[in-house]
């Protein structure tokens, strides 16, 4: 099993232009997450899809948007991007619906920068 | 705004040594996890304790919770260098309609051959 593919791995954008990072589980879960990771900041959430057909915010959910495509696949959109939107993002997935209850499962990352 | 703080932010140590890294935490949780992230990688789950118990065992992880100070320490025992890596812990809160983790912002972790 592949568990959470995250594409791409890399990307470099210019200040306003847009782009989707794509992620998709194979472990049949029903909740998943964006995250961002910052040096010293720790994983920030940015949105959050507890099941299929919901989305919700999280933390630091200015500048982007989400779709939940099916139940395997979210993705994230920059719209605009600006710098301080580098950083690196990272889908997860969990089994249950209440994440608090049950372990998240992290794809590798996509390290995004914003000249 | 982070739930949970590690401790200490950095630790080195020498192969076959003990390593013990803290977490405190602000408000009453659900549970309390902890992650590894290997440079360049994804975060992994380790383990996961309930806020009803109060120590566990994973091979070679141990895990305490101490609900009253609001603070877990996670001890990895005859360290090897492939425990090299970042240790995060991540609090699920009790209550309310978050259905999201909160994640400290780790301790790196360094061992020596």
């Amino acid at each position: 099993n592949a568990g959470v593919t995250q594409t791409p791995k890399f990307q470099v954008l210019k200040t306003g232009q847009s782009m989707t990072l794509q992620c998709a589980q194979d472990m049949n879960h029903n909740s998943m997450y964006w995250y961002r990771q910052d040096p010293g900041m720790g994983l920030r959430l940015i949105y959050y899809s507890a099941s299929e057909g919901t989305t919700d915010k999280g933390e630091v959910p200015n500048g982007y948007n989400v779709s939940r495509l099916n139940k395997r696949e979210f993705s994230l959109r920059l719209e605009s991007a600006a710098p301080s939107q580098t950083s690196v993002y990272f889908c997860a997935s969990s089994e249950w619906t209440g994440s608090y209850n049950s372990p998240l499962h992290f794809g590798n990352g996509t390290r995004l920068t914003v000249t | 705004s982070q739930q949970g703080e590690e401790d200490p932010q950095a630790l080195s140590i020498q192969e076959g040594e003990n390593a013990t890294m803290n977490c405190s935490y602000k408000t009453s949780i659900n549970n309390l996890q902890w992650y590894r992230q290997n440079s360049g990688r994804g975060l992994v789950h380790l383990i996961l304790i309930r806020s009803n118990e109060r120590e566990k065992h994973s091979g070679r992880l141990r895990v305490t919770l101490d609900t009253s100070k609001k603070s877990s320490s996670l001890l990895i025992t005859a360290s090897r260098a492939a425990d090299t890596a970042s240790y995060f812990c991540a609090t699920g809160r009790r209550g309310g309609a978050t259905n999201k983790l909160i994640f400290g912002t780790g301790t790196l972790l360094a061992v020596q051959p």
